[in-house]
């Protein structure tokens, strides 16, 4: 089993409708990150935590909530959603001493229609 | 504000040797990280640099300079698996876990 699952795979839905794209873990890391891939634009941080208590917005955190159900579980919505937030979307677990070597999942691809 | 660059897209063949070059402007710096993506796959980690100089992982080193804000990847004996997209990403003092990513070059390589 991969040590990062997310779920879907592939997504496509209608511009309103709520969504949640899920991810699971079982690297046993307190830290997990959900971000957001663009064509040209990199990786960009949506939302970020720690702990089960502790969640933090990142640069795009706009039209979209996390939930950390358990250490291993981490889950984004996105309330209503709107055709620019087509993207692939990844998770990411990470050691606190090792912060610099993510451990991503193999995304989810989500089209907004 | 905080950026980083790097070249969108290279070329080479199948054996050589290529750089590619990554330059930042943030506060707080602490390490400079490498990933490697194939076609919208899971971005995996390749190396790290925390202090100034080479750091070689078999085929692969990074380099960082602190003081020019300036890191690059080097990919020796280039096999034809290693097209793909590579990522700078900074990482920040304040334990905060969090990484900056850079827009990502393309690297092809050609028989």
């Amino acid at each position: 089993d991969a040590d990062v699952t997310q779920t879907p795979r592939n997504r496509i839905t209608k511009t309103g409708k709520r969504i949640m794209l899920e991810c699971s873990q079982t690297k046993g890391h307190d830290r997990m990150y959900w971000y957001r891939q663009d064509p040209g634009l990199g990786l960009r941080l949506i939302y970020y935590s720690f702990d089960v208590k502790d969640i933090n917005k990142g640069e795009i955190s706009d039209g979209y909530s996390v939930s950390r159900q358990a250490q291993a579980k981490f889950s984004l919505s996105l309330e209503s959603a709107i055709p620019n937030q087509t993207a692939l979307y990844f998770c990411a677990t990470s050691d606190p001493g090792q912060d610099y070597g993510y451990t991503f999942g193999s995304g989810t691809r989500l089209t907004v229609v | 504000g905080q950026s980083l660059e790097q070249p969108s897209e290279v070329t080479a063949v199948e054996g050589a040797i290529v750089q590619i070059n990554c330059t930042y402007q943030t506060s707080g710096f602490y390490g400079l990280s490498w990933y490697q993506q194939h076609d919208g796959g899971a971005p995996t980690f390749l190396s790290y640099n925390a202090l100034d100089g080479l750091e070689e992982t078999g085929r692969f080193s990074s380099f960082l300079s602190r003081s020019d804000s300036y890191g690059y990847l080097l990919l020796q004996e280039l096999q034809m698996k290693d097209s793909a997209s590579y990522f700078c990403a900074v990482s920040k003092t304040g334990n905060t876990g969090k990484l900056i990513f850079g827009q990502g070059t393309t690297l092809q390589v050609k028989p």
